[in-house]
């Protein structure tokens, strides 16, 4: 079953716009990670963000953590079209088996 | 190109036989994962290894399933008397356990039963 939900699950903006996308999960987590994947393809890890940190950065990202909402939002700034593809937040809620959970993902398209 | 590997990248199959694909990881990591993933939907564990030890099952592994990880290194995942059901994207992935939590996937081997 998937722990996360994402909100939303499709999203059109112009390129240069910047991307928000949000996850929210249901059980205590360790960490929570973000990861990219185009169409038919694997998954390309973007950040990682532990659950005693509340923000952290990596170039055109930014991801907030709120462990008393249970949720994290992905922040994409100034969108490119290269930045079009599927992204899926992901949880690590286990003892040591970093096994993850993925929500369903945000199908997000930067329109040129 | 993350340094995973998975082979085939297609297979097509008729419903009743049997499959077996094949991830080659990241060579000095010692977890690999194996994921299902269906159409519109976010990646399932399925089960890991530590080397060649499989530590954990999903519920979602029906006994015709079958992974092995032979010597620690490639892994190999058996689907026996296929249903249209298994129909999915069959991912893998490899990190090194202790040092990162940043798991590498590869691109993923996608079955169709008919």
């Amino acid at each position: 079953s998937q722990q996360g939900e994402e909100d939303p699950q499709a999203l059109s903006i112009q390129e240069g716009e910047n991307a928000t996308m949000n996850c929210s999960y249901k059980t205590s987590i360790n960490n929570l990670q973000w990861y990219r994947q185009n169409s038919g393809r694997g998954l390309v890890h973007l950040i990682l963000i532990r659950s005693n940190e509340r923000e952290k950065h990596s170039g055109r990202l930014r991801v907030t953590l709120d462990t008393s909402k249970k949720s994290s939002s992905l922040l994409i700034t100034a969108s490119r079209a290269a930045d079009t593809a599927s992204y899926f937040c992901a949880t690590d809620a286990s003892q040591g088996a970093q096994k993850l959970v993925f929500g369903q993902g945000t199908r997000l398209t930067i329109n040129p | 190109d993350t340094g995973v590997s998975q082979d085939p990248r297609h297979k097509i199959t008729k419903r009743g036989q049997n499959v077996t694909f094949r991830c080659d990881p990241i060579s000095e990591h010692n977890r690999l994962y194996w994921y299902r993933q269906t159409l519109g939907q976010g990646p399932e564990f399925l089960t890991y290894f530590q080397n060649e030890a499989q530590l954990e099952k999903s519920r979602l592994l029906s006994d015709r399933f079958s992974a092995e990880r032979p010597k620690g290194s490639f892994s190999t995942l058996e689907i026996q008397r296929t249903e249209q059901g298994d129909s999915a994207m069959y991912l893998c992935a490899s990190t090194y356990a202790g040092v990162s939590y940043e798991q590498y996937f590869g691109p993923g081997t996608r079955l169709t039963v008919t």
